[in-house]
């Protein structure tokens, strides 16, 4: 199985802030990685699908990159509505399954 | 519009059976390139795939899940269905039922999620 480990698990960060999250893959994935944002009590959403590519209607805000091994999602100016927990998500085209990190919680400084 | 719904007990005792069944409404279940998924979320903790169905019913488990699991369709309802036998406390849960995406690698639909508690 393909393990995912996200970094870092609590992130402290103000508004206006420029935030970076990592995933690492324990094998190459292509780009075959997604980014979610899950508020509390609610199912995740969408928001980069194939490590770079912006779903339609989420913010501009937001990027993915990466292949192979080690992607990020950066946000580029932190927003009130941002604080939340993101995970990352693989899909192994082969088997298929996915996987998800562990998750990243960004917390109001 | 596309919709979840997932549907069964609230409660398991340990040992028993889970069951939860999921209602697609908004579409067709038998469209591709869909697969349709389970993921939980324990209380406080992440995501964790199950197992995904396609709806000409070829399965696939989660390894550390599989001996447990049985994912199963029934197209003519517009569902899919869970089964996990043996439960134990660390199966307590959120249960989303949702929609997979091939060509993008992604759930693209999520249901609301049911809380399943395992206790006696």
């Amino acid at each position: 199985d393909i393990q995912m480990t996200q970094s870092p698990s609590t992130l402290s960060a103000s508004v206006g802030d420029r935030v970076t999250i990592t995933c690492r893959a324990s094998q190459s994935i292509s780009t075959w990685l997604a980014w979610y944002q899950q508020k509390p009590g609610k199912a995740p959403e969408l928001l980069i699908y194939k490590a770079s590519s912006l779903e339609s209607g989420v913010p501009s805000r937001f990027s993915g990159s990466g292949s192979g091994t080690e992607f990020t999602l950066t946000i580029s100016s932190l927003q009130p509505d941002d604080f939340a927990t993101y995970y990352c998500q693989q899909y192994n085209s082969y088997s298929p399954s996915l996987t998800f990190g562990g998750g990243t919680k960004v917390e109001i400084k | 519009q596309l919709q979840l719904q997932e549907s069964g007990p609230g409660l398991v005792k340990p040992s028993e059976t889970l069951s939860l069944t999921c209602t697609v409404s908004g579409g067709s279940i038998s469209s591709s390139p869909y697969y349709w998924v389970w993921i939980r979320q324990p209380p406080g903790k992440g995501l964790e795939w199950i197992g995904s169905i396609y709806y000409l019913g070829s399965t696939y488990y989660n390894l550390s899940l599989r001996s447990r699991i049985t994912i199963s369709i029934d197209t003519s309802k517009n569902q899919f269905s869970l089964k996990l036998t043996s439960v134990t406390a660390a199966d307590t849960a959120v249960y989303y039922c949702d929609r997979f995406t091939v060509l993008q690698g992604v759930i693209t639909k999520w249901g609301q999620g049911t809380l399943v508690t395992v206790s006696s």
